[in-house]
Protein backbone atom coordinates (compact mmCIF):
# COMPACT_ATOMS: atom_id res chain seq x y z
CA UNK A 1 0.00 0.00 0.00
CA UNK A 2 1.86 3.53 -1.46
CA UNK A 3 -0.85 5.57 0.53
CA UNK A 4 -2.80 8.58 -0.67
CA UNK A 5 -1.05 9.37 -4.24
CA UNK A 6 -1.74 12.76 -6.11
CA UNK A 7 -0.98 14.24 -8.97
CA UNK A 8 0.72 16.44 -10.33
CA UNK A 9 2.30 17.77 -7.43
CA UNK A 10 2.62 21.26 -9.02
CA UNK A 11 0.40 23.65 -11.19
CA UNK A 12 0.88 26.46 -12.79
CA UNK A 13 -2.06 27.71 -15.35
CA UNK A 14 -3.17 31.25 -16.94
CA UNK A 15 -6.12 32.09 -15.23
CA UNK A 16 -8.66 31.24 -17.20
CA UNK A 17 -7.72 28.43 -18.14
CA UNK A 18 -9.16 24.34 -17.39
CA UNK A 19 -7.04 21.86 -14.90
CA UNK A 20 -7.78 18.62 -13.83
CA UNK A 21 -5.97 17.12 -10.39
CA UNK A 22 -5.98 13.33 -9.91
CA UNK A 23 -6.10 11.37 -6.36
CA UNK A 24 -5.77 7.34 -6.15
CA UNK A 25 -6.69 6.72 -2.58
CA UNK A 26 -5.89 3.38 -0.17
CA UNK A 27 -7.13 0.83 -2.50
CA UNK A 28 -9.46 -0.37 0.38
CA UNK A 29 -11.11 3.01 1.46
CA UNK A 30 -14.69 3.51 0.57
CA UNK A 31 -14.38 7.14 0.98
CA UNK A 32 -12.48 9.82 -1.10
CA UNK A 33 -12.42 13.20 0.12
CA UNK A 34 -11.48 16.92 -1.72
CA UNK A 35 -10.38 19.32 0.59
CA UNK A 36 -8.38 23.42 -0.41
CA UNK A 37 -5.94 24.91 2.09
CA UNK A 38 -4.65 28.11 1.73
CA UNK A 39 -1.61 29.51 3.12
CA UNK A 40 -2.14 29.61 7.27
CA UNK A 41 -5.48 28.29 7.02
CA UNK A 42 -6.93 24.81 7.77
CA UNK A 43 -8.32 22.25 4.90
CA UNK A 44 -11.45 23.81 3.88
CA UNK A 45 -13.91 21.06 2.95
CA UNK A 46 -15.30 20.44 -0.89
CA UNK A 47 -16.75 17.53 -1.40
CA UNK A 48 -16.76 13.81 -1.21
CA UNK A 49 -17.38 10.09 -2.38
CA UNK A 50 -18.59 7.26 -0.74
CA UNK A 51 -17.53 4.73 -3.37
CA UNK A 52 -18.55 6.32 -6.68
CA UNK A 53 -21.72 8.43 -5.41
CA UNK A 54 -20.51 12.03 -4.57
CA UNK A 55 -22.51 12.20 -1.26
CA UNK A 56 -22.24 16.19 -0.35
CA UNK A 57 -20.41 19.45 -1.26
CA UNK A 58 -19.59 22.09 -0.17
CA UNK A 59 -21.06 25.41 -1.20
CA UNK A 60 -17.27 26.49 -2.00
CA UNK A 61 -17.58 24.17 -4.73
CA UNK A 62 -18.88 26.61 -7.67
CA UNK A 63 -20.30 25.55 -11.02
CA UNK A 64 -16.97 25.94 -12.18
CA UNK A 65 -15.59 22.85 -9.64
CA UNK A 66 -16.52 18.89 -10.95
CA UNK A 67 -15.31 16.20 -8.87
CA UNK A 68 -15.95 12.44 -10.17
CA UNK A 69 -14.75 8.96 -8.90
CA UNK A 70 -15.82 6.56 -11.53
CA UNK A 71 -16.40 3.02 -10.41
CA UNK A 72 -15.12 4.33 -7.18
CA UNK A 73 -11.41 4.36 -7.83
CA UNK A 74 -9.58 7.32 -8.19
CA UNK A 75 -10.76 10.70 -8.42
CA UNK A 76 -10.46 13.84 -10.60
CA UNK A 77 -11.15 16.87 -9.61
CA UNK A 78 -11.43 19.41 -12.30
CA UNK A 79 -11.65 23.29 -12.36
CA UNK A 80 -13.03 25.28 -15.34
CA UNK A 81 -11.86 29.20 -16.49
CA UNK A 82 -9.33 29.01 -13.71
CA UNK A 83 -9.11 32.49 -11.60
CA UNK A 84 -6.60 33.88 -8.83
CA UNK A 85 -8.82 33.20 -6.09
CA UNK A 86 -7.99 29.45 -7.03
CA UNK A 87 -4.56 29.52 -6.15
CA UNK A 88 -4.09 26.81 -3.03
CA UNK A 89 -3.20 23.68 -2.09
CA UNK A 90 -5.88 20.96 -3.38
CA UNK A 91 -5.52 18.12 -0.90
CA UNK A 92 -7.24 14.47 -1.30
CA UNK A 93 -7.66 12.05 1.75
CA UNK A 94 -9.25 8.85 2.13
CA UNK A 95 -11.02 6.74 4.88
CA UNK A 96 -12.11 3.13 5.14
CA UNK A 97 -15.51 4.74 5.60
CA UNK A 98 -17.15 7.15 7.93
CA UNK A 99 -14.03 9.51 8.98
CA UNK A 100 -15.21 10.13 12.18
CA UNK A 101 -14.46 6.76 13.20
CA UNK A 102 -11.61 6.00 11.33
CA UNK A 103 -9.40 9.32 10.57
CA UNK A 104 -8.27 10.77 6.95
CA UNK A 105 -5.22 9.90 5.07
CA UNK A 106 -4.13 12.67 3.04
CA UNK A 107 -2.21 12.77 -0.17
CA UNK A 108 0.99 14.90 -0.63
CA UNK A 109 -1.60 17.60 -2.33
CA UNK A 110 -1.62 19.58 -5.88
CA UNK A 111 -0.28 23.04 -5.41
CA UNK A 112 -2.22 25.28 -7.64
CA UNK A 113 -0.93 28.32 -9.17
CA UNK A 114 -3.08 30.58 -11.12
CA UNK A 115 -1.48 33.37 -13.07
CA UNK B 1 -19.07 25.30 11.78
CA UNK B 2 -15.61 25.89 11.91
CA UNK B 3 -13.79 24.97 15.80
CA UNK B 4 -12.01 27.41 17.44
CA UNK B 5 -8.45 26.57 17.83
CA UNK B 6 -6.01 28.37 20.43
CA UNK B 7 -3.45 29.31 20.98
CA UNK B 8 -2.79 30.63 17.61
CA UNK B 9 1.43 29.85 18.15
CA UNK B 10 3.38 28.28 20.70
CA UNK B 11 7.12 28.54 20.94
CA UNK B 12 9.10 25.80 23.24
CA UNK B 13 12.25 24.83 24.02
CA UNK B 14 13.07 21.25 24.00
CA UNK B 15 11.95 19.45 27.05
CA UNK B 16 8.92 21.84 27.95
CA UNK B 17 5.19 21.35 27.60
CA UNK B 18 2.53 22.50 25.43
CA UNK B 19 -1.28 22.47 25.74
CA UNK B 20 -3.27 22.78 22.20
CA UNK B 21 -7.25 23.40 22.50
CA UNK B 22 -10.05 23.20 20.59
CA UNK B 23 -13.73 24.39 21.03
CA UNK B 24 -17.12 24.10 19.31
CA UNK B 25 -20.61 25.79 19.96
CA UNK B 26 -21.83 22.41 19.86
CA UNK B 27 -21.72 18.86 20.65
CA UNK B 28 -19.23 17.17 18.63
CA UNK B 29 -19.82 13.22 17.75
CA UNK B 30 -16.18 13.20 17.52
CA UNK B 31 -12.67 15.32 17.18
CA UNK B 32 -9.29 14.19 15.42
CA UNK B 33 -6.22 16.05 15.78
CA UNK B 34 -3.85 15.84 12.91
CA UNK B 35 -0.01 17.09 12.48
CA UNK B 36 0.85 19.39 9.52
CA UNK B 37 4.90 19.57 9.01
CA UNK B 38 5.51 22.42 6.44
CA UNK B 39 5.10 21.62 2.81
CA UNK B 40 3.66 18.10 3.22
CA UNK B 41 0.12 16.60 4.27
CA UNK B 42 -1.33 17.01 7.28
CA UNK B 43 -0.90 13.24 9.46
CA UNK B 44 -3.40 11.61 11.70
CA UNK B 45 -2.63 11.74 15.43
CA UNK B 46 -5.32 10.51 16.81
CA UNK B 47 -9.42 10.01 17.35
CA UNK B 48 -11.90 10.93 20.32
CA UNK B 49 -15.29 9.87 20.54
CA UNK B 50 -15.99 9.38 23.91
CA UNK B 51 -17.07 12.01 26.39
CA UNK B 52 -14.18 12.19 29.36
CA UNK B 53 -11.88 10.43 26.92
CA UNK B 54 -8.64 10.62 27.50
CA UNK B 55 -5.81 8.70 24.72
CA UNK B 56 -2.77 9.11 23.84
CA UNK B 57 0.80 7.47 22.20
CA UNK B 58 4.01 7.91 23.53
CA UNK B 59 4.23 11.54 24.76
CA UNK B 60 1.53 13.28 22.98
CA UNK B 61 -2.17 12.41 24.42
CA UNK B 62 -5.42 14.33 24.23
CA UNK B 63 -9.00 14.33 26.15
CA UNK B 64 -12.43 15.15 25.23
CA UNK B 65 -14.62 16.81 27.71
CA UNK B 66 -17.66 15.42 29.29
CA UNK B 67 -19.62 17.83 27.11
CA UNK B 68 -17.90 16.97 24.07
CA UNK B 69 -17.76 20.69 23.38
CA UNK B 70 -13.54 20.67 23.56
CA UNK B 71 -10.64 19.15 23.24
CA UNK B 72 -7.14 19.79 24.33
CA UNK B 73 -3.79 17.93 22.79
CA UNK B 74 -1.07 17.29 25.59
CA UNK B 75 2.34 17.35 24.13
CA UNK B 76 4.70 16.39 26.92
CA UNK B 77 8.59 16.39 26.96
CA UNK B 78 8.47 18.44 23.48
CA UNK B 79 10.86 17.27 21.29
CA UNK B 80 12.24 19.22 17.68
CA UNK B 81 10.65 16.57 15.13
CA UNK B 82 7.19 17.73 17.09
CA UNK B 83 7.51 21.31 15.46
CA UNK B 84 4.53 21.83 13.32
CA UNK B 85 0.97 22.95 12.59
CA UNK B 86 -1.73 20.98 14.82
CA UNK B 87 -5.37 20.95 13.71
CA UNK B 88 -8.61 19.55 15.27
CA UNK B 89 -11.10 18.51 12.61
CA UNK B 90 -14.66 18.03 14.14
CA UNK B 91 -17.90 16.34 13.46
CA UNK B 92 -21.10 17.89 15.23
CA UNK B 93 -24.06 16.10 15.75
CA UNK B 94 -26.74 16.94 13.13
CA UNK B 95 -23.81 18.07 10.81
CA UNK B 96 -22.70 16.04 7.80
CA UNK B 97 -22.31 12.30 8.37
CA UNK B 98 -19.07 12.48 6.23
CA UNK B 99 -16.77 15.19 6.12
CA UNK B 100 -14.39 17.13 8.87
CA UNK B 101 -14.55 20.80 9.38
CA UNK B 102 -10.79 21.79 10.34
CA UNK B 103 -9.80 24.54 12.70
CA UNK B 104 -7.34 27.40 11.64
CA UNK B 105 -4.60 25.42 13.53
CA UNK B 106 -1.66 25.94 16.12
CA UNK B 107 2.07 26.29 14.99
CA UNK B 108 4.05 24.61 17.27
CA UNK B 109 7.60 25.66 17.27
CA UNK B 110 10.25 23.29 19.20
CA UNK B 111 13.77 25.31 19.58
CA UNK B 112 16.88 22.95 20.52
Amino acid sequence: DTGVSQNPRHKITKRGQNVTFRCDPISEHNRLYWYRQTLGQGPEFLTYFQNEAQLEKSRLLSDRFSAERPKGSFSTLEIQRTEQGDSAMYLCASSPNRAANYGYTFGSGTRLTVV
Amino acid sequence: QQPVQSPQAVILREGEDAVINCSSSKALYSVHWYRQKHGEAPVFLMILLKGGEQKGHDKISASFNEKKQQSSLYLTASQLSYSGTYFCGTEAYGGSQGNLIFGKGTKLSVKP
